[in-house]
């Protein structure tokens, strides 16, 4: 499982509440992504970041931010849940140390009523 | 940015045959196609990739093949059993420094006993 985690695994809650999944790595790797997966769309790039305090936006980006301060932490923020922020959340690092190779976490199931 | 297509978005085989699912790119600079197998409830799960210096690679009954001219690759599996069903996601990566990945849509595969 590449040593990733997140958590929490599954969390509902209410449409304009703040959210923040995070994603924990027991390996140092530089790279880190979150992604979110709905039915039709497959995976899409959420943020993904390439050191401590190094972030960058990805395809989907609106209505999230992220943060890391540490190597093995990467955080995803949702400032104002909105309904159609229900979705999948994976998180995935990158073992080859150049972006690619990457392997995802369990998964955060997030619904938003 | 890139633009993935992947068909079919369904495939149902008998046991023992060959699937093949096919992707599409549009950015003619990528150079890393990785394929990820997702079971129900599951993470992707990295299964193969390959590189634009290559164009072809096995890895026992699944292999991958790159066109790099035509902008297409291919995932083969060959001597199905029931447990390679799952749905499958191609991806190819940009050339920003984080090679990021953009995916398809994804293919159901169903192994029918």
């Amino acid at each position: 499982d590449a040593g990733i985690t997140q958590s929490p695994r599954h969390k509902v809650t209410e449409t304009g509440t703040p959210v923040t999944l995070r994603c924990h790595q027991t390996e140092n790797h530089r790279y880190m992504y979150w992604y979110r997966q709905d039915p039709g769309h497959g995976l899409r790039l959420i943020h993904y970041s390439y050191g401590v305090k190094d972030t960058d936006k990805g395809e989907v980006s609106d209505g999230y931010s992220v943060s890391r301060s540490k190597t093995e932490d990467f955080l995803l923020t949702l400032e104002s849940a909105t309904s159609s922020q229900t979705s999948v959340y994976f998180c995935a690092i990158s073992v080859s140390g150049t972006g690619d190779e990457q392997y995802f976490g369990p998964g955060t199931r997030l619904t938003v009523t | 940015g890139e633009n993935v297509e992947q068909h079919p978005s369904t495939l149902s085989v008998q046991e023992g045959d060959s699937a093949v699912i096919k992707c599409t790119y549009s950015d003619s600079a990528s150079n890393y196609f990785p394929w990820y197998k997702q079971e129900l409830g599951k993470r992707p799960q990295l299964i193969i990739d390959i590189r634009s210096n290559v164009g072809e690679k096995k890895d026992q009954r699944i292999a991958v093949t790159l066109n790099k001219t035509a902008k297409h690759f291919s995932l083969h599996i060959t001597e199905t059993q029931p447990e390679d069903s799952a749905v499958y996601f191609c991806a190819a990566s940009d050339q920003t420094g984080a090679n990021n990945l953009f995916f398809g849509t994804g293919t159901r595969l169903t192994v029918i006993p």
